[in-house]
């Protein structure tokens, strides 16, 4: 059973810092990996979806990259703002199954000013 | 245009009644799903529902029920409702979750007294 853990599952920084969250995952027989932003009380936000074949994605100040054979993911966000408040989830869909993401907990992340 | 929407957002009810939660999606995806995210900010799949398949999750009591009359609508209905219930549900959908990810909807706040 695939299981996904994310460290840290709190975050607490300045602004203007260069992050890095972390996403791991216990069967790398994935087709793909996919980060999400909650905001408190709204729904997901799709940031980046990663395929098994590709090493990296990147959007704005966003860059996800993948190591399937070890089984991580890492979300960087440079040059961090406020604005970046909210929780980042990862989510895995295994290969070979019913295509359904399994989630981690996610980080909460407060950037202030 | 909202991709995937819930309705209700918010669901106040009484412990025994039974409620319903719908949800559309206008991306013309093939696939829909329920997800519940506890107090503690976890997201769990309950079903997932295409054109040909129900798959029900086995941790899921056979209370909720889902109903989908076509491929652009998946209501969830719950009998019986427990405290334990309460929960944000979130729908979403995808065209082929290996390949082009997951819209999810903004949630539904179910609160059981």
């Amino acid at each position: 059973k695939q299981e996904v853990t994310q460290i840290p599952a709190a975050l607490s920084v300045p602004e203007g810092e260069n992050l890095v969250l972390n996403c791991s995952f216990t069967d790398s027989a994935i087709y793909n990996l996919q980060w999400f932003r909650q905001d408190p009380g709204k729904g997901l936000t799709s940031l980046l979806l990663i395929q098994s074949s590709q090493r990296e994605q990147t959007s704005g100040r966003l860059n996800a990259s993948l190591d399937k054979s070890s089984g991580r993911s890492t979300l960087y966000i440079a040059a961090s703002q406020p604005g970046d408040s909210a929780t980042y989830l990862c989510a895995v869909v295994q290969s070979g199954g019913s295509y359904i993401p399994t989630f981690g907990r996610g980080t909460s992340l407060i950037v202030h000013p | 245009d909202t991709a995937v929407s819930q309705t209700p957002k918010y669901l106040v009810t009484q412990m025994g009644n039974d409620k319903s939660i719908k949800c559309e999606q206008n991306l013309g995806h093939d696939t829909m799903y329920w997800y519940k995210q506890d107090s503690k900010k976890f997201l769990k799949i309950m079903f997932s529902y295409n054109n040909k398949e129900l798959i029900i999750n086995e941790t899921v009591p056979n209370r909720f029920s889902p109903k989908s009359p076509d491929k652009a609508h998946l209501n969830l209905h719950i009998n019986s409702l427990e405290l334990g219930d309460s929960a944000v549900y979130f729908c979403a959908s995808s065209q082929d979750g290996r390949v082009g990810g997951y819209t999810f909807g903004s949630g539904t706040r179910l609160t059981v007294v």
